[in-house]
């Protein structure tokens, strides 16, 4: 166990729709990063916060938004879904802003379905 | 986005052996190196993070080397075991975003 709660674990919902997905982090960590794992991909980076602002970015889709709380727990929206965003979309914490000076441990992944 | 190359894809080996694999990354604008274990079913889990030449990194039966002039890194397993059946996966850092390679899959037989 890491630490990292993500909810909920599956989903499945239709296109066009929009979903939130929830992490929290390890106690005191203060990084949240969000990836994203399609079929046939590896773990693509989404973005990242460092005590509620925004760090990093990577390809996140305009139609994918983040934030991340004063509780430091974060939540990724996706909006006007495509069947192409079914994916397992992983969470995962660090207690610093940069992932070099201490590991990331990661959530156990929401695992999105899109029909 | 860095081109993150790993090799090989999959790999059996039977328990005992020693095996190796590779992670190949552009050299320029290197942070850091890391490495992560990830077993069916789990979340991802950190093995090493690796930032200077020439080091090297051990826990228990499993290291890693690193070169970041000519961009790759190693990850040795001694004495494989079924336990260590896994996905190895390799991440060059630049800035503050890791680029995960594909992956090379474990699969060690008793």
């Amino acid at each position: 166990d890491s630490g990292v709660t993500q909810t909920p674990k599956h989903l499945i919902t239709a296109t066009g729709q929009r979903v939130t997905l929830r992490c929290s982090p390890r106690s005191g960590d203060l990084s949240v990063y969000w990836y994203q794992q399609s079929l046939d991909q590896g773990l693509q980076f989404l973005i990242q916060y460092y005590n509620g602002e925004e760090r990093a970015k990577g390809n996140i889709l305009e139609r994918f938004s983040a934030q991340q709380f004063p509780d430091l727990h974060s939540e990724l929206n996706l909006s006007s879904l495509e069947l192409g965003d079914s994916a397992l979309y992983f969470c995962a914490s660090s207690a610093y802003g940069q992932p070099n000076t201490g590991e990331l441990f990661f959530g156990e992944g929401s695992r999105l379905t899109v029909l | 986005i860095l081109n993150v190359e790993q090799s090989p894809q999959s790999l059996h080996v039977q328990e005992g052996d020693s095996t190796n694999f590779t992670c190949s990354f552009p050299s320029s604008n290197f942070y850091a190196l890391h490495w992560y274990r990830w077993e069916t079913a789990k979340s991802p889990e950190a093995l090493f993070v690796m930032t200077l030449n020439g080091d090297e990194k051990k826990k228990g039966r499993i290291s890693a080397t690193l070169n970041t002039k000519e961009g790759y890194s190693y990850l040795y397993i001694k004495g494989s075991q079924p336990e260590d059946s896994a996905t190895y996966l390799c991440a060059p850092q630049s800035g503050n975003m890791l680029t995960f390679g594909g992956g090379t899959r474990l699969m060690v037989k008793p």
